[in-house]
């Protein structure tokens, strides 16, 4: 049973790019969630989603940042006009239904030049 | 507001000598407290999950335990493989729906010399 997958590990997007960043859960789980970990802090939550609906997006930026997780295919999270604050390593998590445990990806590490 | 403060931000320990991580907490009711290990370069690798105060669970050289304020991880003998950054996050009684979000600490950053 593959673990979660994120692609890329590393993206490296010039200011005022897009950058995509996809993950797919675990075989069975239906509940996504977001980490952020900028340099020298700890992981924090931006969003956590199940199949076609973000359940909590309290955690993201109020702009440029967006997440989905379509009935098919992986969960993007999608940063528009990247800034420099932006660069940081973005960790997915995924959960089956009703379960506390959720099990990480080894994530994206964003460097915006 | 959830609170997870660890400590000590870094511990360097000789092969062999035994030591424990302190996480402390405050969450509006506990649904689970988790240790996580992360690697340099790396995701965060699930320990343990602990659900309610006296609870304590076991993995190689590694023991947690749960009060109702604090969460220690006890290393026995540890090995130069152990050194790691060890995460504590704690997951919030969501008033009975499936809720997975966790609140992390900063961590404490293990070194142990052979």
């Amino acid at each position: 049973n593959a673990g979660v997958m994120q692609n890329p590990r590393h993206l490296v997007r010039r200011r005022g790019q897009e950058a995509r960043l996809r993950c797919s859960p675990m075989k069975g789980h239906s509940h996504v969630y977001w980490y952020r970990q900028l340099p020298e802090e700890g992981l924090k939550f931006m969003v956590y989603l199940q199949k076609e609906n973000i359940i909590d997006e309290s955690g993201m930026p109020k702009e440029r940042f967006s997440a989905e997780f379509p009935k098919e295919g992986p969960s993007i999270l999608r940063i528009q006009q990247v800034v420099r604050g932006d660069s940081a390593a973005y960790f997915c998590a995924s959960s089956p239904p009703m379960a506390r445990e959720a099990f990480f990806g080894q994530g994206t590490r964003l460097t915006v030049v | 507001e959830d609170q997870v403060t660890q400590s000590p931000e870094a511990l360097r320990l000789q092969e062999g000598e035994s030591s424990s991580l302190n996480c402390s907490y405050t969450v509006s009711g506990l649904r689970g407290l988790f240790w996580y290990r992360q690697d340099p370069g790396k995701g965060p690798e699930f320990l343990f999950t602990l659900y309610s105060a006296g609870e304590e669970k076991e993995k190689e050289r590694l023991k947690a335990t749960l009060t109702k304020k604090e969460s220690f991880l006890h290393i026995t003998a540890p090995k130069p493989e152990d050194s790691a950054t060890y995460l504590c996050a704690v997951q919030a009684d969501a008033g009975g729906t499936s809720y997975g979000k966790l609140t992390f600490g900063q961590g404490t950053i293990l070194t142990v010399h052979p």
